[in-house]
């Protein structure tokens, strides 16, 4: 069974860098995902396509300080030079088998 | 700048229907799928489903069968979600979302309809 696991939440520093995981079941460590961000209070946003040999593609404008890797069954968003607007959910996303399926997200603080 | 504008905030009794609409621009309409997502009060993304902007054939996940519906206007280059016999359980936040090219993922989204189910 297809499920995407991210930690609840993560806290950095503001100016460091942070690195969200997020983990393909079983069965499923060649699949693609995408990383969105969700602000408090706002709608989501697409930030990147990340495939399994660590390739990516980010959406427009979306700063070079969000960067993606791939490791077997992990996918990866760091964030580089956090700022206070990094803060809120992070959800990554995957697809297959004509379904979607959304991970339960990682909250991240900014300190 | 691809766009997604979805309509406004809705209260409903319940029992009544609803139908929330999502209208896209500055990109071809077809052949770009479009996903529902919801967001129930402080939880995570749930995908409803997603429409063929081609065909207009929906898919609906497991949980949103029966009283959802997803429809479109192509003219309009503007999907549907309508739900119907609302309980208060569906109280939450509607998202549309298109899909990359070849269904590759989301990579836009509207910005969000939520709909209130309450007497």
């Amino acid at each position: 069974q297809l499920v995407l696991t991210q930690s609840p939440s993560v806290s950095a520093s503001l100016g460091a860098s942070v690195k969200l995981t997020c983990t393909l079941s079983s069965g499923h460590s060649r699949y693609a995902i995408a990383w969105h961000q969700q602000q408090p209070e706002k709608g989501p946003r697409y930030l990147m396509k990340i495939n399994s040999d660590g390739s990516h593609n980010k959406g427009d404008g979306i700063s070079d300080r969000f960067s993606g890797s791939s490791s077997g069954a992990e996918r990866y968003l760091t964030i580089s030079s956090l700022q206070s607007e990094d803060e809120g959910d992070y959800y990554c996303q995957t697809w297959g088998a004509g379904i979607v399926l959304f991970g339960g997200g990682t909250k991240l603080t900014v300190l | 700048q691809v766009q997604l504008e979805q309509s406004g905030a809705e209260l409903k009794n319940p029992g009544a229907s609803v139908k929330v609409s999502c209208k896209a621009s500055e990109y071809t309409f077809a052949p770009y799928a479009v996903n529902w997502v919801r967001q129930a009060p402080g939880q995570g993304l749930e995908w409803m489903g997603w429409i063929n902007t081609d065909t207009g054939n929906p898919t609906y996940a497991q949980d949103f069968t029966g009283r959802f519906v997803f429809s479109l206007d192509t003219s309009a280059a503007t999907a549907f979600l309508q739900i119907s016999s609302l309980k208060a359980e569906d109280t939450a936040i509607y998202f549309c979302a298109r899909d990359m090219a070849a269904r590759q993922g989301i990579d836009y989204w509207g910005q969000g309809t939520l709909v209130t189910v309450s007497s």
